[in-house]
């Protein structure tokens, strides 16, 4: 069974900090995906990576593939309250499916 | 622009009550899915489709079941409510499965008691 593990699950941090977050698999992805989800919305897709070691930039946000595409992480330079929600990763299992991690539950304080 | 849309936001039902939730999308995507959230979980699919009358089960089919007789609306039918379905449900569409690039709706937090 694929898993995809998320850390950490909770971050609490003050607007102008960075933060990295990880999504974990000990399976190869041909792809990953992350959405953020707003409180009392659906998830909201923010990027897709796949070829491993790649870097994509979303203004202050920077996803990364690992080389063997088996995990990614997203970083974020300056966090702003805007910024806060929840994380998801997730990767197509092969059958036209995707997994989702539990994901991140990210807060920016003022 | 591309949109989602849930007959309910909040749901509150009974046990052993018939409960309904639709979905319409208005992408012309074959594919429709079903999720439900819960703390510490995830999003698991429930049910999927790919074309107009055909269904496929997800990971927790168990207690659910579905409809899609139109391409723009995917219904999920819980036969009999259980306090364990108590969750956030989910809908989403993909033009393409495979590419990861699904388009959520707002969710329906449904309660059973």
């Amino acid at each position: 069974t694929q898993l995809l593990e998320q850390s950490p699950q909770f971050l609490s941090i003050q607007e102008g900090e960075n933060l990295t977050v990880y999504c974990n698999s000990s399976s190869v992805f041909s792809s990953l995906q992350w959405y953020r989800q707003e409180p009392g919305e659906g998830p909201v897709l923010l990027v897709t990576v796949v070829t491993g070691g790649e870097v994509k930039k979303l203004k202050r946000l920077t996803f990364q593939f690992g080389d063997a595409r088996k995990d990614s992480s997203l970083h974020i330079t300056a966090a702003q309250p805007g910024d806060t929600g929840l994380y998801l990763c997730a990767g197509e299992d092969g059958y036209n499916k995707l997994i989702f991690g539990a994901g991140t539950r990210l807060a920016v304080h003022p | 622009d591309v949109k989602v849309t849930q007959s309910s936001r909040y749901l509150v039902k009974r046990t052993g009550e018939k409960v309904f939730l639709e979905c319409v999308q208005d992408m012309d995507h074959e594919n429709m899915f079903w999720y439900r959230q819960d703390p510490g979980l995830g999003l698991r699919l429930i049910y999927f489709s790919y074309d107009v009358k055909m269904k496929e089960k997800g990971d927790i089919p168990e207690g659910y079941s579905v409809s899609r007789e139109k391409k723009e609306r995917f219904s999920l039918i819980l036969e009999s409510a259980s306090t364990n379905q108590t969750s956030m449900y989910l809908c989403a569409s993909a033009s393409n499965p495979g590419d990861g690039e699904q388009y959520f709706g707002p969710g329906t937090r449904l309660t059973v008691t």
